[in-house]
């Protein structure tokens, strides 16, 4: 069974930080590109950052919303995918999706309020 | 960026109904290799996107054969016959043929 689990949503400050970790199994994770996608209340989908698997190099690709302030990384050998974000914005509150084309998780939500 | 309308916003359907989402994009979705990176997904409420259809027309594991896409070059359709209960709630369209992929605002199907 395919599972993505997202872990590390919290309400923070703005200019605070958080991590968001997502955990894959049950598919070939080496060979997929993954994402987070974010869902702000009420909202539609947007894409956040992606990175590639290693057959593409692990290539990057970050919103202009979020560039400069968020980082995409992943571990192959623990089949993790992870989204460092600091200097958070209000607009930034959203559930955030890991997700694998076909396969997403749950999501993780992400509050930044005073 | 590409940019993704779907039309219309919101859907009212009977039961048993047929529903009919327009995708339309601002430039082409065939890639250099020939392919078309436009996808389906569904958003049930309280729950995350599956993916429906792939590659404009293909039906991802376990969708029934009620679901249905079609389109080429900018213009894309799904198509759901015999509407269920189960197929309520916000359908989006996605393009992964250029870079950043992007998604359509999303179409509501609701109950009439």
């Amino acid at each position: 069974e395919v599972q993505l689990v997202e872990s590390g949503g919290g309400l923070v400050q703005p200019k605070g930080s958080l991590k968001l970790s997502c955990a894959a199994s049950g598919f070939d994770f080496n060979s997929y590109g993954m994402s987070w996608v974010r869902q702000a209340p009420g909202k539609g989908l947007d894409l956040v950052a992606d990175i590639s698997s290693k057959s593409y190099n692990y290539a990057t690709y970050y919103a202009d919303s979020v560039k400069d302030r968020f980082t995409i990384s992943r571990d192959d050998s623990q089949s993790m995918v992870y989204l460092q974000m600091d200097n958070l914005k209000t607009e930034d509150t959203a559930l955030y999706y890991c997700t694998a084309f076909a396969y997403w998780g749950q999501g993780t939500l992400v509050t930044v309020s005073s | 960026d590409v940019v993704l309308t779907q039309t219309p916003v919101s859907l009212l359907i009977s039961l048993g109904g047929q529903a009919s989402i327009s995708c339309r994009s601002s430039q082409s979705l065939v890639h250099s290799n020939g392919n078309t990176y436009l996808h389906w997904y569904l958003q049930k409420p309280g729950q995350s996107p599956q993916l429906l259809i792939y590659q404009v027309s293909n039906r991802f594991s376990g969708i029934p054969d009620r679901f249905s896409g079609s389109g080429s070059g900018t213009d894309f359709t799904l198509k759901i016959s015999r509407v269920e209960p189960e197929d309520l709630g916000v359908y989006y369209c996605l393009q992964r043929t250029h870079n950043p992929w992007t998604f359509g605002g999303g179409t509501k199907l609701e109950l009439k």
